[in-house]
């Protein structure tokens, strides 16, 4: 069973600070990794995604991938408390379909 | 903007009953999936449609679970004999290919009485 972990949280992060999300993944073969946001009764919705390793930097968020390591992660940078979500990491599969982590709820306090 | 469009956003129905759910993908997108999520749970995959056949299905996608796509626009997912533990939200999503961004639907939530 491929597996995709997040740690639940919730992470509690001040207002203007950094958010250090993490995820690891257990298929070694894949390639394409994505991070979505969910607010509670919301559907996912795309913040970014990753194929190759290294930092990937859009706005406020940074991607980083680590395939040796079978790692992705997210910062948030200068949090907002609208950046107060879930926060989920996607391994894309076969036939384009990702399977998601259980998502790290993300509560940024003013 | 074009969007994923899901109805009914809200359904309740008594244990047995059969559901449609429905989906309009956007319109120029090859590739159809079904989610769902359990409150509180994570977004697991249910079934993945190319070509008009299916191409993936996870172990959740029983013989309860069958998808359509009758007209070239829609793309309904219908569950036979409903069962407690099909409450959930289902959602819809669509890509124009194999690779990039999934697009998402609202969802569909269902209440299994």
């Amino acid at each position: 069973q491929k597996e995709v972990e997040q740690n639940s949280g919730p992470l509690s992060v001040p207002e203007g600070a950094i958010a250090s999300l993490n995820c690891t993944y257990s298929d070694r073969g894949s390639q394409s990794f994505f991070w979505y946001r969910q607010y509670s009764g919301k559907s996912p919705e795309l913040i970014m995604f990753i194929y190759s390793n290294g930092d990937k930097e859009d706005g406020r968020f940074t991607a980083q991938l680590n395939k040796a390591s079978q790692y992705v992660s997210l910062l948030i940078r200068d949090s907002q408390p609208s950046d107060s979500a879930t926060y989920l990491c996607a391994v894309k599969g076969s036939w384009g379909k990702l399977q998601f982590g259980a998502g790290t709820q993300v509560v940024v306090t003013p | 903007e074009p969007e994923v469009t899901q109805t009914p956003s809200h359904q309740v129905t008594q244990m047995g009953q059969e559901v449609i759910l429905r989906c309009v993908p956007i319109s120029n997108h090859l590739y159809f999936y079904w989610y769902r999520q359990i409150l509180g749970q994570k977004v697991e995959f249910l079934v993945s449609f190319y070509n008009n056949e299916i191409s993936e299905k996870s172990e959740i996608f029983d013989d309860q679970f069958s998808v359509e796509r009758p007209d070239g626009s829609n793309f309904t997912l219908k569950i036979r004999s409903t069962k407690l533990e099909d409450s959930a939200m289902y959602f819809c999503a669509s890509r124009p290919g194999p690779t990039g961004e999934l697009f998402f639907g609202e969802g569909s939530r269902l209440t299994v009485l």
